[in-house]
């Protein structure tokens, strides 16, 4: 399973555009990079999946480069309620994916 | 709500009782995952069941023990648990790479 690393923790202002970046140099060509979203106390929740070059939906946008060595998961015009830990997961091609979860981003923002 | 049902949403239990986390989903997915998270701690992947086969036990002590009756009810069975245990036990179905739905968690307190 490719290893992921993202930064522990960003701060940020309401209404700014955020970018998290997350690094998983042994991605493998069946994997896909997946995004999730951690209230407190509360399960993760999927925001968005790629495979490469660029992914938008109604939450966030993920950039992906042509290496698949990296990934961005931008969020436009953020909001107190989008503070949250954010998780970069690599997501095997097989029958079953062990979903492993890192330490993941912890996003604050502030009004 | 995510489609992934987990009873009940809380429990205490003394050190000698006997228990079980259950989880539901009956959006046909074919794999099953029992996750525990500590406070402020990441999540820690337990159990994964595809197809009703367990396939993946992460070192897990051998007071929690899985039980997949069926590809829709996953249970985990408590025994003889330890202070430590106490924390948010999340259940969460996907199928393929497709994203992943997390129950609302059992939060588990041991007296």
């Amino acid at each position: 399973l490719a290893k992921t690393t993202q930064p522990i923790s960003m701060d940020s202002y309401e209404g700014q555009e955020v970018n998290i970046t997350c690094s998983h140099n042994n991605i493998a060509t069946n994997d896909y990079i997946t995004w999730y979203q951690q209230f407190p106390s509360q399960g993760p929740r999927f925001i968005i999946q790629g495979y490469k070059t660029k992914v938008t939906n109604e939450v966030a946008s993920l950039f992906i480069p042509a290496d698949r060595k990296s990934s961005t998961l931008s969020l436009p015009r953020v909001s107190l309620s989008d503070t949250a830990v954010y998780y970069c997961l690599v997501v095997g091609g097989g029958a079953t994916n062990k979903l492993i979860f890192g330490t993941g981003t912890l996003l604050a923002v502030q009004p | 709500e995510t489609g992934v049902t987990q009873t009940p949403r809380h429990l205490v239990m003394g050190m000698t009782n006997k228990k079980s986390l259950k989880c539901e989903q009956h959006l046909g997915h074919n794999a099953m995952y029992w996750y525990k998270q500590s406070a402020k701690k990441p999540l820690e992947l337990m159990f994964v069941y595809s197809l009703e086969e367990r396939v993946e036990n992460n070192s897990v002590p051998s007071r929690f023990s899985p039980e997949c009756p069926n590809s829709s009810h996953l249970f985990l069975h408590l025994h003889t648990l330890q202070p430590e245990d106490s924390a948010l036990y999340l259940c969460a179905s996907s199928h393929g790479t497709a994203e992943a739905f997390f129950g609302q968690g059992t939060r588990l307190t041991v007296v």
